[in-house]
């Protein structure tokens, strides 16, 4: 039983060019989640999905982020353009059935680094 | 404003010793509350969560929580440390939809 995939697990690139990072959810899975985890915030929410519709993006920094979800089995979290500060390990996670009382399932993240 | 705490960065405890990572919560409400594990280069992992009910919530990996109304807490217990718990623990909530992560707790479990 495949977990939740993400690519790529690493990626590096310059200040100022766009980051397309990838996320397959569990299959049946109706909620998905993107984080961003760094030393000195934590871990964050930035946005999450139910049946392919965004629910909440108050997490999201700034506009150069967006997220989507074109369909049941693929999400897109985009930057551009991408600044040093965005340097994160990016999860993406779902969940079946429930935001709040059901697990969410983690991927094993894209670590990000901008130079 | 709404959050969850980890007063602890880091828990040293020696192997077969029982451990506790703290966890309290300020949020209004009856939050949903739970606790993950991150192991290094890894995902969250899931481990318990406490909806209503029995106050005492029994998890994955033999690892328990004790939920807390009066003092807003839901610390994770474990009566017998492994060294294979040494990872970094993360306590949340869901709340008025909403979700909280607490900064996080590394776990050292010497042998």
């Amino acid at each position: 039983d495949a977990g939740v995939i993400q690519s790529p697990r690493h990626e590096v690139t310059e200040m100022g060019q766009e980051v397309t990072l990838r996320c397959k959810p569990i299959s049946g899975h109706d909620y998905l989640f993107w984080y961003r985890q760094t030393m000195m915030r934590g871990l964050e929410l930035l946005i999450y999905f139910n049946n392919n519709v965004p629910i909440d993006d108050s997490g999201m920094p700034e506009d150069r982020f967006s997220a989507k979800m074109p369909n049941a089995s693929f999400s897109t979290l985009k930057i551009q353009p991408s600044e040093p500060r965005d340097s994160a390990v990016y999860f993406c996670a779902s969940s079946f059935l429930g935001v709040s009382n059901q697990p969410q399932h983690f991927g094993d993240g894209t670590r990000l680094s901008i130079l | 404003a709404q959050s969850v705490a980890q007063p602890e960065d880091q828990v040293n405890v020696a192997e077969g010793n029982p451990l506790t990572v703290k966890c309290t919560y300020s949020v209004s409400g009856n939050p949903y509350l739970f606790w993950y594990v991150q192991y290094p280069n890894r995902g969250l992992q899931f481990l318990l969560k406490y909806i209503t009910g029995d106050n005492l919530v029994k998890g994955s990996y033999g690892f328990e929580a004790e939920f807390n109304k009066s003092q807003t807490s839901f610390h994770l217990k474990k009566p017998s440390a492994l060294v294979s718990d040494s990872a970094l623990y993360f306590c949340g909530c869901y709340n008025f939809n909403k979700f909280y992560f607490g900064s996080g707790t590394k776990l050292n479990v010497k042998p």
